[in-house]
């Protein structure tokens, strides 16, 4: 089965801390995403990547950034965190052999900024 | 990407089927329609996808009309675990995916 592991289920942080959530998968796939869901919102892709040190902007990048320096973890880094990011942060990823659009999730992270 | 049209809310009863439609009249001939499901506070979980023929797997069927313009997921004898929100999808496939676009879905219910 596929895995798809964030770091925290749960996250409390402060106004303007430098926020880091993590993302693993162990299925060896070439794609990864971040999407934030919102009540009424859905979910909303941040950034998504394709390869190793690639990244690509997705419909709400602002104040967000990511880094993939191994195929098997993308990680989402909110550099000051303010509390309109307060949300439910999901990871995501898929194979490049056709299927990228079966995304396996993980179980996401709920964090709030204070 | 096609729009979809799911109702808002199901009822089923446990052990019976659970049968969830979709409109998807504007499709396109190389779009696949995929379903996901989200049980509460829980990451989306992909069920099933297809192109023209009906599919099964070990989660759910899927069946489309011969015009593509609906299609229905099946849960042949649903269980209180199968209690979430469904999405059904309509995209072509591709290797790059890209952002999955869940639209409202259908809360379905199992009841004892």
């Amino acid at each position: 089965d596929v895995k798809v592991t964030q770091s925290s289920r749960y996250l409390v942080k402060r106004t303007g801390e430098k926020v880091f959530l993590e993302c693993v998968q162990d299925m060896d796939h070439e794609n990864m995403f971040w999407y934030r869901q919102d009540p009424g919102l859905g979910l909303r892709l941040i950034y998504f990547s394709y390869d190793v040190k690639m990244k690509e902007k997705g419909d709400i990048p602002e104040g967000y950034s990511v880094s993939r320096e191994k195929k098997e973890r993308f990680s989402l880094i909110l550099e000051s965190a303010s509390t309109n990011q307060t949300s439910m942060y999901l990871c995501a990823s898929s194979s490049y052999n056709g299927q990228g659009n079966i995304q396996y999730f993980g179980a996401g992270t709920r964090l709030s900024v204070l | 990407d096609a729009k979809t049209t799911q109702p808002t809310s199901m009822d089923c009863a446990e052990g019976r089927a659970a049968n969830l439609p979709c409109n998807h009249s504007t499709i396109s001939g190389n779009e696949y329609v995929y379903w996901y499901r989200q049980i509460h506070s829980q990451g989306p979980q992909y069920i099933i996808h297809g192109l023209k023929n009906n599919e099964t797997n070990e989660m759910a069927s899927l069946i489309i009309t011969e015009d593509r313009k609906s299609s229905t997921l099946i849960l042949p004898h649903a269980t209180l675990r199968d209690t979430a929100v469904y999405y059904c999808i309509v995209r072509v496939e591709g290797n790059q995916g890209g952002k999955l676009i869940f639209g409202q879905g259908t809360e379905l219910s199992v009841k004892p």
